[in-house]
């Protein structure tokens, strides 16, 4: 079956770096995406993998290993509006996402 | 770019009645559009893909005859919840993903807040 496995809640603190990891296996493998949802809101795109090594765009990274099935996304310079649930989903051999269950961030002053 | 917008953003409806969300992707062609459904403190739950001027394809579990999914053009999708019950009650977020050679990326819409009373 295919799988996607994140922590379900990390806490952190304001100004600190957090570091949310990724396992999964599936059926094939077209890239890993990661997206923030705020309470009560749609998923909002953050970054994309297909390659092994890191991406970064301003204080999120997101790397990703495929030979290990595992990605993490890192947040540097936490702020309180960082605090959402963040979503890694992967892109199977269909072209299908399959999402993991996300991982709820707390960011304390 | 890439911006997908759904109406409406909130319903209240009694048991009973069909409700229509619209999700519509406005400045670009989406080839495909998906319906998620997300209960609260849960993750995204993927109920059907639709591809335009086709059938949609459901997900395990999810009625097809309830949950009526028309694509009728490249940048409109419709999901009816037919004789809706309380336990439908949930937050539905359309996505909409673009022509082919992008990286696959969905842009999702706002999200429609669903209330069955």
């Amino acid at each position: 079956g295919q799988n996607i496995d994140q922590p379900t809640e990390m806490t952190a603190t304001e100004g600190a770096i957090v570091q949310i990891n990724c396992t999964y296996q599936t059926s094939g493998f077209n890239g890993l995406f990661w997206y923030q949802q705020h309470a009560g809101e749609a998923p909002t795109f953050l970054s994309y993998n297909v390659l092994d090594g890191l991406e970064e765009k301003g204080r999120f990274s997101s790397f990703l290993s495929r030979s290990k099935g595992y990605s993490y996304l890192l947040l540097k310079e936490l702020q309180m509006k960082d605090s959402a649930s963040y979503l890694c989903a992967v892109m199977d051999s269909n072209y299908q996402l399959i999402w993991g269950a996300g991982t709820k961030l707390i960011i304390k002053p | 770019g890439a911006v997908v917008s759904q109406h409406p953003s909130w319903v209240i409806c009694k048991s009973g009645t069909s409700v229509k969300i619209e999700c519509r992707s406005l400045d670009f062609q989406a080839t495909t559009m998906f319906w998620y459904r997300q209960f609260p403190k849960q993750s995204l739950m993927l109920m059907a893909t639709s591809n335009e001027g086709s059938k949609a394809t459901y997900e395990q579990g999810v009625e097809k005859d309830k949950f009526l999914i028309n694509h009728a053009s490249l940048t409109l999708s419709t999901l009816t919840v037919t004789s809706a019950h309380p336990e439908d009650s949930s937050f539905y977020i359309c996505s909409a993903k673009g022509l082919a050679g992008d990286s696959g990326e969905q842009y999702f819409g706002p999200g429609t807040r669903l209330t069955v009373t």
